[in-house]
Parts: structure tokens; sequence; C-alpha cells
């Protein structure tokens, strides 16, 4: 399985600021996703992070809310932008290797309260 | 609408015994699930997977059952072992997107 790094491990932001969440791989990846888990509730995918291209974002994700990052096949960025309460969530990275087959493994998480 | 669903919130068994979580969907394009093991302030550790070629999928303790004509699967956990205290997750993908709906989860607390 892959090494997977979140920077940071948690914060606490005031509304109206913006956070990016930095996600680093020990290994070149095929796929990165960004989940968000909502206290009570279970792992909702955001976005795919597409290397050197514009993220796929799932249904109620939109990118100026949470513009994505994938410079390269071992690091991608989510910024969690104009943060409201409602934004505090654990964020999570995942990733896919394809010699890995459809197996997905997940980054530590963010832990984002907005206050 | 909840295409996966763990219909268990949370679940006791003593030490020793099996522990059986369950996990129902209603996508019949889903043909890849997997089950997670979610410890508090941890990300998700990927524990066993099973394709719907197979009905069966062993990984030591862990066995995963699938029933495509029910829509469910179930992780079975021989013997349990109370460091297998933490929260399980479900989840399915349909062929080839990877993209993985999560159940709700079920909390397993194992007694010593």
């Amino acid at each position: 399985s892959a090494v997977i790094s979140q920077k940071p491990s948690r914060d606490i932001c005031q509304r109206g600021t913006s956070l990016t969440i930095q996600c680093q791989v020990d290994s070149q990846v095929t796929m990165m996703f960004w989940y968000r888990q909502q206290p009570g509730q279970s792992l909702t995918l955001i976005a795919t992070a597409n290397q050197g291209s514009e993220a796929t974002y799932e249904s109620g994700f939109v990118i100026d809310k949470f513009p994505i990052s994938r410079p390269n096949l071992t690091f991608s960025t989510l910024t969690v932008s104009n943060m409201s309460p409602e934004d505090s969530s654990i964020y999570l990275c995942s990733v896919v290797r394809l010699a890995d087959s459809y197996e997905q493994y997940f980054g530590p998480g963010t832990r984002l309260t907005v206050t | 609408d909840q295409q996966v669903k763990q219909n268990s919130p949370s679940l006791s068994v003593q030490e020793g015994r099996i522990s059986i979580l369950n996990c129902d969907y209603t996508n019949s394009m889903f043909d890849y699930f997997l089950w997670y093991k979610k410890y508090p302030a941890e990300g998700p550790t990927f524990l066993i997977s099973i394709s719907s070629i197979k009905d069966k999928n062993e990984d030591g303790r862990f066995t995963v059952f699938l029933n495509k004509s029910a829509k469910h699967l179930s992780l079975h956990i021989v013997p349990s072992q109370p460091g297998d205290s933490a929260v399980y997750f479900c989840a399915a993908s349909p062929s080839g997107t990877y993209k993985y709906i999560f159940g709700t989860g079920t909390r397993l607390k194992v007694l010593a």
C-alpha cells in the first residue's frame, strides 16, 4: 500500500477564510481523490484530482468552493474557500494505484473546525 | 438516496466470537466492494475487497461474502479481538470508475 501524509492534521479557522490542505504520497499513484466526512456521517467523494488538468467534481461540489490542484503524480492540494461552520469536517485524500487493482488507500485526514 | 446502507449503527461482540457486519446496496451497476476499518482521528484502513465475479474472499480472520441477487454483502471477523473495536465502512463502486460510495458505518465493540 502507499504511505500518504496530509498537512495540516487539524485546524481551527474563522468563517470567511480559506484553508489549503496538502496530500503527499510516497510513490507515484494513478488516481487521487478528495473526500469529506461530516460529523456523524459517512465519507462523501468531493472530486477526482487530475494530474495537470482541472479536477472532476461530484454533484453538489464546485470548483469555486473547493479548488484542487495536482501538479504531479504524488501531490495534491484541496482548498476550502470562504469557510462557514457547515464546512467543519474531516477531509481525506485517497489514492489508487492500478497495481493494487481497485483498492483505495486513505490518508490520515485533516480535521477542520470553522468557528 | 442512500445507495449503500449499513443498517446497524453499532454491534457488540464477546472476544473470541464471530462479528458479522452487514451492508446492502441498491445500484446493480456496483461490482467492486471494499471494507474499511476506522479508528478515531485516523483515516480509514483498507481491510478486504471483493469483486462481483466472486461470492467470497478470505484474508486471515476476515472474510467477505457477496450475495449479488440480494444486493447484500457481509464481513465476518473470526475470532474477534478487542483491537478490532472500530467503525467499519463498506464501499461500492461501478466497474472501472474507482469512485466509491460509502455506507454510514457500523461501530463494532469487542468486549474482553
